[in-house]
């Protein structure tokens, strides 16, 4: 089955190493985001990805990076996580960005900052 | 910013009782989407509106949509333990390629 597959499921960091989180899709999609969610809170976009061209949003910080370095994956890199940045971390892909298309999640990854 | 706000924040339910949830937005909007979001997992898309859609039906899902009063619900039907869970509705900007804009959602506890 077609599908968004993240790696690992649960990541566990000490307080300034730098820790990487993984996304692979088998769908083909251009467009592949990365998704910050804290308890209770609404999924917050920290960039995505259409094809190779990159879109920070304004207020993610310069802690987190990201590559895709071709179609099927795409990783979000936290150079020095602190303990704020313990959270669910989504991946989702969609086909185009053009006006709000259905978006496809993976099953997410909970990050722990000891 | 256009993010959407659900209502009630959190909902709890009997089995079988009908679940409403509604969400508000502010700017013009090419469609709006309904997630749901099984606790620890990601989210699951639902339904699709269209701006010049009134209403929408899935299996026990029904949306409506008021571009007047830039609101949506989503009525689940007969809910069941299964549907507890957080719903959050999406917005899609009616210009520009710009990705979905989430709502702070909603949490639904069926209880059996």
């Amino acid at each position: 089955d077609a599908m968004v597959i993240q790696n690992p499921r649960y990541q566990v960091t000490q307080f300034g190493k730098p820790v990487t989180l993984s996304c692979s899709q088998t769908l083909n999609h251009n467009v592949m985001y990365w998704y910050q969610q804290k308890s209770s809170q609404a999924p917050k976009l920290l960039f995505h990805y259409y094809d190779k061209d990159f879109n920070n949003e304004a207020d993610t910080p310069d802690n987190f990076q990201s590559r895709r370095p071709n179609t099927s994956f795409c990783f979000l890199d936290i150079r020095s996580p602190g303990l704020g940045d313990a959270a669910m971390y989504l991946c989702a892909t969609s086909r185009d960005r053009a006006y709000g298309e259905t978006q496809y999640f993976g099953p997410g990854t909970r990050l722990l900052v000891l | 910013s256009q993010q959407g706000e659900e209502d009630p924040q959190a909902l709890s339910i009997q089995e079988g009782e009908n679940a409403t949830m509604n969400c508000s937005y502010k700017t013009s909007i090419n469609n709006l989407q309904w997630y749901r979001q099984n606790s620890g997992r990601g989210l699951v898309h639902l339904i699709l509106i269209r701006s010049n859609e009134r209403e929408k039906h899935s299996g026990r899902l029904r949306v409506t949509l008021d571009t007047s009063k830039k609101s949506s619900s989503l009525l689940i039907t007969a809910s069941r333990a299964a549907d507890t869970a957080s719903y959050f509705c999406a917005t899609a900007r009616n210009s520009g390629n710009t990705p979905l804009v989430f709502g702070k959602g909603t949490r639904l506890s069926v209880i059996a």
